[in-house]
């Protein structure tokens, strides 16, 4: 069975500094790889994507992620945060026999320190 | 073009009580997700409806928990009779197929406390 795993339930930063939020999959194959936002009263927003090819994916608001395969991780970046930033952020993973089913992880929340 | 709308956004019920969620996904779009976050633990699939029927029900967690979509449209979900871990937000995504590139449109969530 598929399972994601964020580490850090919660992230307080400065604004203007760099953000790392942590995911890592437990999957046989290489998985499709997501990233999701919510901010308060908002639906899921997908951030990103990764399902093969460049391992450096870009998304909008200016977040990018790097699948790495040997760390089974998949993390997302942004070199400066802004305040608007702050919200929750979901990894999840799809494949195999799970076609068209996300595997979410806990979730981290983002603060943003002015 | 309209998103994913789910109403209501917020339900109280009382224990035993029944509830019905509503989930009306982008026109056009032919597949529809039920997903459920109880209080701090991850979101978890419920359901997937291709058109009005039901593809994968493999998350429902027991049979208090009936979900329809009649004539492949908007989607029901309803809890008969609630029960106090019933509570938590509960999530409606839809998308033009299940090919994940085309990517999922989640509705804001339906909250549910269940006092």
């Amino acid at each position: 069975a598929q399972s994601v795993t964020q580490p850090d339930i919660h992230i307080t930063v400065s604004e203007g500094a760099s953000l790392e939020l942590r995911c890592n999959y437990s999957y046989g194959a290489t998985p499709y790889l997501f990233w999701y936002v919510q901010s308060p009263g908002q639906g899921l927003q997908l951030l990103l994507k990764y399902f093969s090819g460049d391992t450096l994916v870009q998304g909008i608001k200016g977040f990018e992620a790097e699948f790495k395969r040997s760390q089974s991780s998949f993390n997302l970046r942004k070199p400066s945060v802004h305040w608007s930033d702050a919200a929750e952020y979901f990894c999840a993973s799809a494949g195999g026999t799970s076609y068209g089913k996300l595997t979410f992880g806990q979730g981290t929340i983002l603060t943003v320190h002015p | 073009e309209a998103g994913v709308t789910q109403f209501p956004s917020h339900s109280v019920i009382e224990k035993g009580q029944t509830v019905t969620l509503r989930c009306d996904p982008i026109s056009g779009h032919d597949n529809l997700y039920w997903y459920r976050r109880v209080m701090g633990k991850e979101i978890k699939f419920l359901l997937h409806f291709v058109k009005e029927s039901k593809q994968d029900e493999s998350g429902m967690p027991n049979n208090r928990f009936l979900a329809e979509r009649t004539g492949g449209t908007y989607s029901t979900l309803k809890v008969q009779p609630a029960e106090l871990e019933d509570s938590g937000v509960y999530f409606c995504a839809s998308s033009q197929a299940a090919y994940l590139n085309y990517g999922y449109t989640f509705g804001s969530g339906t909250r549910l406390t269940v006092v």
